[in-house]
């Protein structure tokens, strides 16, 4: 089965804070994706990278980074936290025209 | 623009009531259509992929349809505990996938 791990199931941070979020997957996906899910707004599309040290903007990048030093680890950088992304963060990777799977989320307050 | 609608935004039927969830979309260049159940605070889980119109997956009460322009996911006779959110996402010629806002099913025993 693939497995999809993020870092962290709840986190808790202070405006301003610099926050990594973590995801590894172990099958080998060339895609990773990190998307953050808001209700009545669905999952929205951070960054995505398709190869180790390449990235690609999302439809809402602004206040994030994105690091893949290795092919299975994807991680989300908030450069200064703000109360506007408190949110459910999901990471998922993929390999072609195949399904995405998904880590179990991380629920992020910032206070 | 890619998008995906899905309707209805929350559904309520009894156990055993049968019904349908509609996933429209634009996307230019479908390279596959995706549907999910997710769980409340927990990551979407796969449930079927379609590539090409006219096609159609079943799993347990389950059945996912795509023509050009839509795909439905048809519930026969469900059970509480298939109360969750159902999510579409279509995969565009990027590698990206754009998901539609869910359907929110309560089954109610």
């Amino acid at each position: 089965d693939v497995k999809v791990t993020q870092s962290s199931r709840y986190l808790v941070k202070r405006t301003g804070e610099k926050v990594f979020l973590e995801c590894v997957q172990d099958m080998d996906h060339e895609n990773m994706f990190w998307y953050r899910q808001d209700p009545g707004l669905g999952l929205r599309l951070i960054y995505f990278s398709y190869d180790v040290k390449m990235k690609e903007k999302g439809d809402i990048p602004e206040g994030y980074s994105v690091s893949r030093e290795k092919k299975e680890r994807f991680s989300l950088i908030l450069e200064s936290a703000s109360t506007n992304q408190t949110s459910m963060y999901l990471c998922a990777s993929s390999f072609g025209r195949y399904e995405a799977f998904f880590g179990q989320g991380t629920r992020l307050t910032v206070v | 623009e890619d998008q995906v609608t899905q309707s209805p935004e929350a559904l309520r039927l009894q156990e055993g009531e049968s019904s349908s969830l509609n996933c429209s979309y634009t996307v230019s260049g479908l390279r596959g259509l995706f549907w999910y159940r997710q769980d409340p605070g927990k990551g979407p889980e796969f449930l079927f992929t379609l590539y090409s119109a006219g096609e159609e997956k079943e799993k347990e009460r389950l059945k996912a349809t795509l023509t050009k322009k839509e795909s439905f996911l048809h519930i026969t006779a469900p059970k509480p505990e298939d109360s969750a959110t159902y999510l579409c996402a279509v995969q565009a010629a990027g590698n990206q996938f754009y998901f539609g806002t869910g359907t929110s099913l309560t089954v109610i025993p």
